[in-house]
């Protein structure tokens, strides 16, 4: 799987928006964007994913550059329930499959 | 109705001893993983199976046996544990088509301690 390069950590208010940046130089043509977090003592979390355009749903937004050698994680208005570590992973599918986990963002939300 | 269930959540054991740990999932899916938590909290994939056959070992020492009795469970046995061998162990299950655009989805984990 194609590296990804995260922050170690970044901060952010409650109720403030939060931009989780991810940097993908080496993303292949079929790579898929997907981003999970992992809440203290829980399994990873799908969050979000898309391939070319921009994704919203109910947790987060996904803003993919127009080159797609990096992507954004948006979360709207951070609580303190979204403390979490966030990973940032590319996903090629294939025979092969696997995904394959980096240090991800600790993402610190203050009250 | 948990969709990824593990268990036991919490395992305390010996060194030299033999400890299973089973895995269930009630989504429908056919690939199912076992994935691993060490202390620096890297997640690096153990196995992987898509209907009851193996298809990803990632050099895992061969103390680590995968049985997969049906698509929806898939256990992980360990014999011989080693104090290297504790860390929190995930399972993970997902749909087999379109596998780039399939999210995993995990379970909550099995924290191993070796003594």
């Amino acid at each position: 799987d194609a590296k990804t390069t995260q922050p170690n950590s970044m901060e952010s208010n409650e109720e403030e928006p939060v931009h989780l940046p991810c940097n993908h130089s080496t993303i292949s043509g079929t790579d898929y964007i997907h981003w999970y977090r992992q809440l203290p003592s829980q399994g990873p979390e799908y969050v979000i994913h898309g391939l070319t355009s921009n994704v919203n749903n109910r947790m987060a937004s996904l803003a993919i550059a127009e080159d797609r050698k990096s992507s954004t994680l948006i979360l709207h208005r951070a609580t303190l329930r979204d403390a979490a570590v966030y990973y940032c992973i590319l996903n090629s599918g294939g025979s092969n499959y696997k995904l394959t986990f980096g240090k991800g963002t600790l993402l610190t939300v203050n009250p | 109705d948990t969709a990824v269930s593990q268990t036991p959540k919490y395992l305390v054991t010996q060194m030299g001893n033999d400890k299973s740990i089973k895995c269930e999932q009630n989504l429908g899916h056919d690939t199912m993983y076992w994935y691993k938590q060490d202390s620096k909290k890297f997640l690096k994939i153990m196995f992987s199976y898509n209907n009851k056959e193996l298809i990803i070992n990632e050099t895992v020492p061969n103390r680590f046996s995968p049985k997969s009795p049906d698509k929806a469970h898939l256990n992980l046995h360990i014999n011989s544990l080693e104090l290297g061998d504790s860390a929190v162990y995930f399972c993970a299950s997902n749909p087999s088509g379109q596998r780039g655009n399939s999210p995993l989805h995990f379970g909550n984990g099995t924290r191993l301690t070796v003594t």
